[in-house]
């Protein structure tokens, strides 16, 4: 099974504030990492699809990079609806897994 | 416009079974490529990938819980079921279905239905 483990679990950040969320996969693979946001009592979103593709609608402030183990999802500069909890997600093999969560505070 | 909604007990007692439906629209389960996962979440909790089904009838499952778990499709019916045996209070969780091409993350999400496991 691919692990991956997300940091940090929890970040306090005002509006403006560059953000990065780092997903580290257990077993080195490319093009094949997600990210969601999710808000409290919502279904996840997807945000970002094959490491770095900006899903149709999502706002260019958002953007993904990585390879081998290391992923990372950026906020270029928070906006008051960016608050919410973020998870990473690989689709290279399965069973697939999901990170823990990064939970985004307003500072 | 695709959309997925899931249906079926909100509470259900220690050691029954769980019978998860979900009903979805604007896509067939006919189509190559295309399938439907279950996907939950304990409160408070991250996102735990339980099965999914393909166009094909193509079954994967979570090892942690392949044993208690079977999903179905209906394709005339645009509707998946997922059974979860031997309920537990840890099963309490938040259930959602996605739709999903091929090895792609999952583009859409029902709602999700609350399941509470308590006797």
């Amino acid at each position: 099974d691919i692990q991956m483990t997300q940091s940090p679990s929890s970040v306090s950040a005002s509006v403006g504030d560059r953000v990065t969320i780092t997903c580290r996969a257990s077993q080195g693979f490319s093009s094949w990492v997600a990210w969601y946001q999710q808000k409290p009592g919502k279904a996840p979103k997807l945000l970002i699809y094959a490491t770095s593709s900006l899903q149709s609608g999502v706002p260019s402030r958002f953007s993904g990079s990585g390879s081998g183990t290391d992923f990372t999802l950026t906020i270029s500069s928070l906006q008051p609806e960016d608050f919410a909890t973020y998870y990473c997600q690989q689709a290279k093999s399965f069973p697939l897994t999901f990170g823990g969560g990064t939970k985004v505070e307003i500072k | 416009q695709i959309t997925l909604k899931e249906s079926g007990p909100t509470l259900v007692k220690p050691t029954q079974t769980l019978t998860l439906t979900c009903t979805f629209s604007g896509f067939s389960l006919s189509t190559g490529g295309v399938g439907v996962g279950w996907i939950r979440q304990p409160p408070g909790k991250a996102l735990e990938w339980l099965a999914l089904i393909y166009w094909d009838d193509d079954k994967r499952y979570s090892p942690s819980l392949k044993s208690r778990l079977t999903i179905t499709k209906d394709t005339s019916k645009y509707q998946v079921v997922l059974t979860m045996t031997n309920m537990d209070p840890v099963d309490t969780a938040t259930y959602y279905c996605a739709h999903i091409v091929g090895a792609s993350p999952f583009h859409y999400w029902g709602q999700g239905t609350l399941v509470t496991v308590s006797s």
